[in-house]
């Protein structure tokens, strides 16, 4: 299976603090995105690498990739309780299914 | 800015009832899926859809779901007879392209069966 499984299931952290979550998958990858899903609701793109890139940044997101280990990971820096949510590592198999890990859940404690 | 619409947002059926789960993707996008998610659990993939056929399922989606796009815009998804473990969110979503591309995904409608 091409499908990311994301580490931890759940953490729980203090407003401030930097939350990191991993992701490992099967197979080679073209690249790697991460969603997040607000309780209930749809999942939203958040940021993508592709598997020529080691490091990406996006506002207070960074992600970083080892193709080598097969595993990607997502840094919140400077999180806020607006970042409780759940986050998913998806890979593309091709264009015709994007397969999503189990998800880890973050909380956020203001 | 232009986002996939789902309808109804939560839907309840009795078992054995056919239900029809509608999207309504962003108008310029190629490829379509649908997705579901059991109360906490993983998002599953169950089909895509593109020109016009479907292209990929998973073993989820068997004789009992179907998929259309009747009219060009809309594009549904049916099940014929459902069953109590049919209980779940329903995603669909959209890309302008294939691999590579990111997914923009609906509110999802809830599905309970009793």
């Amino acid at each position: 299976s091409q499908q990311g499984e994301e580490d931890p299931q759940a953490l729980s952290i203090q407003e401030g603090e930097n939350a990191t979550m991993n992701c490992s998958y099967k197979t080679s990858i073209n690249n790697l995105q991460w969603y997040r899903q607000n309780s209930g609701r749809g999942l939203v793109h958040l940021i993508l690498i592709r598997s020529n890139e080691r490091e990406k940044h996006s506002g207070r997101l960074r992600v970083t990739l080892d193709t080598s280990k097969k595993s990607s990971s997502l840094l919140i820096t400077a999180s806020r309780a607006a970042d409780t949510a759940s986050y998913f590592c998806a890979t593309d198999a091709n264009d015709y299914k994007l397969s999503f890990g189990a998800g880890t859940t973050v909380t956020v404690r203001a | 800015e232009p986002e996939v619409t789902q309808t109804p947002s939560h839907q309840v059926t009795q078992m054995g009832q056919e239900v029809i789960l509608r999207c309504v993707p962003i108008s310029n996008h190629l490829y379509f899926y649908w997705y579901r998610q059991i109360l906490g659990q993983k998002v599953e993939f169950l089909v895509s859809f593109y020109n016009n056929e479907i292209s990929e399922k998973s073993e989820i989606f068997d004789d009992q779901f179907s998929v259309e796009r009747p009219d060009g815009s809309n594009f549904t998804l049916k099940i014929r007879s459902t069953k109590l473990e049919d209980s779940a969110m329903y995603f669909c979503a959209s890309r302008d392209r294939g691999m590579a591309a990111e997914a923009f995904f609906g509110q999802g409608t809830r599905l309970t069966v009793v």
